[in-house]
């Protein structure tokens, strides 16, 4: 079964640093990864995906993520953090390929806090 | 476009109560999600609809029922509340196609069960 994982409860960085949020998974077959955040009493917010291509995607406000088949991997990253970007970030695995659906697996969610 | 509209935004319920949750999409997909947010646990699925006239629990459907109204449409029942049901829903919808995989999220019902 596919899973996801993000070792991170929380990130603390000082604005201005980069920051890294972790992800590993775990599919069966080609992963289909995502991205999303979610600010304070709102809902999630798509920021990037990975299908295929290019290992380094780049998403929304500036963030990238860097796929890496080797490790199982997904990390999303910012060479430079924001007081902004401080928000709760998921990561996503789809479950199934060539299905009906895309009924996505999230992670439990890391809470990034960009210190001014 | 609106995206992906929620009612209520926020409801108190005693346990036995019922409710039933709204969500709406105008972006035209045919999928269809309700999600619950808890503290420490991410988003886990509830029951999702592939397309119009169909639907199928997610991970955690117990206590939940699930209405596919028409295409842009997708309501969720509480029969008889519980405390444990205190969350946060969200619908989402997606398109089906490949490479169209997103979901796009509403802003989340909070639910408060007493």
């Amino acid at each position: 079964a596919q899973s996801v994982a993000q070792p991170e409860d929380q990130v603390n960085v000082a604005e201005g640093n980069p920051l890294t949020v972790k992800c590993t998974y775990s599919v069966s077959g080609n992963p289909y990864l995502f991205w999303y955040v979610q600010y304070p009493n709102r809902g999630l917010q798509f920021l990037l995906k990975y299908i295929t291509g290019d290992n380094l995607v780049k998403g929304s406000y500036g963030f990238e993520a860097e796929f890496n088949k080797s490790q199982t991997s997904f990390h999303l990253k910012k060479p430079s953090a924001l007081v902004s970007d401080s928000a709760l970030y998921f990561c996503a695995v789809r479950e199934s390929y060539g299905g009906a659906t895309n009924k996505l697996i999230f992670g439990t969610g890391t809470l990034l806090a960009v210190q001014p | 476009n609106a995206g992906v509209t929620q009612t209520p935004k926020f409801q108190v319920l005693k346990t036995g109560q019922s409710m039933t949750l709204q969500c709406a999409q105008d972006m035209n997909h045919n999928s269809m999600y309700w999600y619950r947010q808890d503290p420490g646990m991410g988003l886990r699925l509830i029951y999702y609809s592939a397309s119009e006239g169909t639907t199928d629990k997610g991970e955690v459907p117990n206590g939940y029922n699930v209405s596919r109204l028409n295409k842009r449409e997708f309501s969720l029942r509480l029969e008889s509340a519980a405390p444990s049901q205190t969350s946060v829903y969200f619908c989402a919808s997606s398109e089906i196609r490949t490479y169209q995989e997103t979901q796009y999220f509403g802003p989340g019902t909070r639910l408060l069960v007493l």
